[in-house]
């Protein structure tokens, strides 16, 4: 089994509203990582947990807040957002170390309004 | 970060070969070749890997130059379902995979 899920597929919200994200991985995978995708441009790295500690962040504002309660999960959580930040937020999961297989579940598509 | 150059955009025709070239000219010493690919509204898929020998699997094989300064992704027969951006990606597996602009496949059937 190679499955990431994520939930929800779609989601809408206001730049007031407080939403959450969350990616769900059950390949014993210690590395698990947010990408954010905007239209027809490759994914960009936001953040990276190794072992349930965040590793990397890459200089995302704080109105994002990721969390990884467990190894098989992790959620970004999402307050007071801008237009811009409408986007497909792709979750991935890997083994760790060489060579550094990822895999990726579907993506939310998340609208900002 | 290994820098990568692929071509935009190519077209196939259904049930011919397709070549996918990616010149990755810094690559390190320790870098794999990775390939994924991004069918339209789903997120990346793994399609391949190779360090220095050819590589094939079920969906593609892998071409590595000798020096290892470029690869190309071959699809033996392509089919309208191979239509994606795919992407070719150094990496070392100790960090995470930066993604570039890709290419852009058509199948024309």
């Amino acid at each position: 089994d190679t499955e990431v899920t994520q939930t929800p597929k779609h989601l809408v919200m206001g730049m007031t509203n407080k939403k959450s994200l969350k990616c769900e991985q059950h390949m014993g995978h210690r590395a698990m990582y947010w990408y954010k995708q905007k239209a027809k441009k490759p994914p960009e790295l936001m953040f990276v947990y190794s072992y349930e500690k965040l590793s990397i962040n890459e200089s995302v504002p704080s109105r994002f807040s990721p969390e990884c309660p467990n190894s098989s999960l992790l959620n970004l959580h999402l307050h007071a957002l801008q237009p811009e930040d409408s986007a497909l937020y792709l979750c991935a999961s890997s083994q760790g170390g060489v060579p550094g297989t990822q895999y990726f579940g579907p993506g939310t598509r998340l609208t900002v309004l | 970060d290994a820098k990568t150059t692929q071509p935009n955009s190519m077209e196939s025709n259904e049930e011919e070969p397709v070549h996918l070239p990616c010149n990755h000219s810094t690559i390190s010493g320790t870098d794999y070749i990775h390939w994924y690919r991004q069918l339209p509204s789903q997120g990346p898929e793994y399609v391949i890997h190779g360090l220095t020998s050819n590589v094939n699997n079920r969906m593609a094989s892998l071409a590595i130059a000798e020096d290892r300064k470029s690869s190309t992704l071959i699809l033996h027969r392509a089919t309208l379902r191979d239509a994606a951006v795919y992407y070719c990606i150094p990496s070392s597996g100790n960090t995470p995979l930066v993604f570039g602009k890709g290419t852009r496949l058509s199948v024309i059937a």
